[in-house]
């Protein structure tokens, strides 16, 4: 079965120090991944996804950036943390074949300080 | 731009209750549509993905229906439990991205099933 793993669980960072996060998911192949960031009362927004190596689409303009340098590994960089950056980061996949639902990881609780 | 509403944002219910929460869109030309559960401090867990050739989904206690030409999906929880207490999102993916496209996400509702 496949599953993701997410880390990070939680992360208190000083304003100005970088950040990476890693996500990886296992038992699937050629997945699609996303990065989701989860605000208080703002929901769910789309940060970045990828539909293979090295292919990265950012959905919001932000001082984040991502990476994808194996085909089950999703990285959130940033080289400077906002106090805005905080919130909690999510990391999801979906097969590229057929219908399939979206996975998500358990998340990252990022407070910048 | 698609937008997707979720309404109410809160509900308690004491345990045994069936009740319905709902999920509106406002754009009609989706591929699917998914309701996720959530608990504090946790991931989104996927409960149902309707198709949008599907009128409904059911797994257990859980029924999900699509109305794609009102812009409405309800999620139906039959003899409510408190460990069902959690906050349901719904997400619609449009058509113009078919299988591939990104997902829309509500607020969610937060409910509280009291024993």
């Amino acid at each position: 079965s496949q599953t993701i793993h997410q880390w990070p669980a939680t992360l208190v960072q000083p304003v100005g120090s970088p950040l990476s996060l890693e996500c990886t998911v296992e038992g699937t192949s050629n997945p699609n991944l996303y990065w989701y960031r989860q605000a208080a009362g703002r929901g769910l927004q789309l940060l970045f996804y990828s539909v293979g190596i090295g292919q990265i689409s950012s959905e919001v303009p932000q001082n984040l950036s991502a990476s994808r340098p194996q085909d089950r590994q999703f990285i959130l960089s940033s080289k400077k943390l906002l106090l805005s950056d905080s919130g909690f980061y999510l990391c999801a996949w979906t097969s590229r074949q057929g219908e399939s639902p979206l996975h998500f990881g358990n998340g990252t609780r990022l407070t910048v300080t | 731009k698609q937008e997707v509403t979720q309404i109410p944002a809160a509900l308690s219910v004491p345990e045994g209750e069936n009740l319905v929460l709902n999920c509106s869109f406002t754009d009609s030309a989706i591929y699917n549509l998914q309701w996720f559960r959530q608990d504090p401090g946790k991931g989104l867990t996927s409960l149902l993905l309707i198709q949008s050739s599907q009128r409904e989904q059911t797994s257990g206690r859980l029924n999900a229906s699509l109305d794609k030409s009102s812009g409405r999906s309800t999620l139906y929880i039959a003899a409510s439990q408190p460990g069902d207490s959690a906050t349901y999102l719904c997400a619609v993916r449009h058509s113009y991205g078919g299988s591939q496209g990104n997902l829309i996400f509500g607020k969610g509702t937060k409910l509280s099933v009291k024993p």
